[in-house]
């Protein structure tokens, strides 16, 4: 089945110790998107890609990067957790299709699951 | 800023009543709404998008949409305790890149049997 897979699901990490989550989709979508979700709170954008288009939030902190190597995968980095970066990372894929019936409709993987001790 | 506004609940209901979720959002801009369904400690799935005003029917979920009001509903009939969860109002925002997903906080709701 077509689907968007996310690794680790679960992640425990030591504070300032980087960590790389990633997401791989067999959907073949043109964006892909990564969600921060603290609990209890809404899924917060941190950035997306249009293809090979990066596009950062402007809240987004430094400490999260991205990248895209190629349309089926996508990789958050968090270059110096920190307790606060503790949550759920959601990554999503979507087709482009800015308009009508259909268009914006994301598909999440899992999510991994951030500890920061 | 952008926002998408919930009540955050907890909703309570009674097994087989009606359950009325509601949302607002505040970019004009938009024309994707959205609601999703979030299970403790899981992804977000879709239940219903909508992209016109008035109301479409999916088995026992009917989302509304209202864009002059800026307001965007779903109501759950025969509600069962499988339906316990968070729901998700998610509108696409309009910006320089495109367009994204924004979400509210949720409302969560307990059916009880």
């Amino acid at each position: 089945d077509a689907m968007v897979i996310q690794n680790p699901r679960y992640q425990v990490t030591q504070f300032g110790k980087p960590v790389t989550l990633s997401c791989s989709q067999t959907l073949n979508h043109n964006v892909m998107y990564w969600y921060q979700q603290k609990s209890s709170q809404a899924p917060k954008l941190l950035f997306h890609y249009y293809d090979k288009d990066f596009n950062n939030e402007a809240d987004t902190p430094d400490n999260f990067q991205s990248r895209r190597p190629n349309t089926s995968f996508c990789f958050l980095d968090i270059r110096s957790p920190g307790l606060g970066d503790a949550a759920m990372y959601l990554c999503a894929t979507s087709a482009i299709a800015l308009t009508g019936p259909g268009a914006n409709v994301l598909t999440f993987g899992a999510g991994s699951r951030l500890t920061v001790l | 800023q952008k926002e998408v506004e919930q009540n955050s609940g907890p909703l309570s209901v009674p097994e087989g009543a009606i359950a009325s979720l509601n949302c607002t959002y505040s970019d004009r801009g938009s024309q994707s709404f959205f609601w999703y369904r979030q299970y403790s400690g899981k992804s977000p799935e879709l239940i219903m998008s909508i992209y016109s005003n008035g109301d479409k029917e999916d088995g026992r979920f009917t989302a509304q949409l209202n864009k002059a009001s800026q307001y965007v509903s779903l109501l759950i009939r025969d509600s069962q305790p499988s339906d316990s969860a968070t729901y998700l109002c998610a509108v696409n925002l309009l910006n320089q890149a495109g367009t994204a997903l924004i979400f509210g906080k949720g409302t969560t709701l307990s059916v009880s049997s």
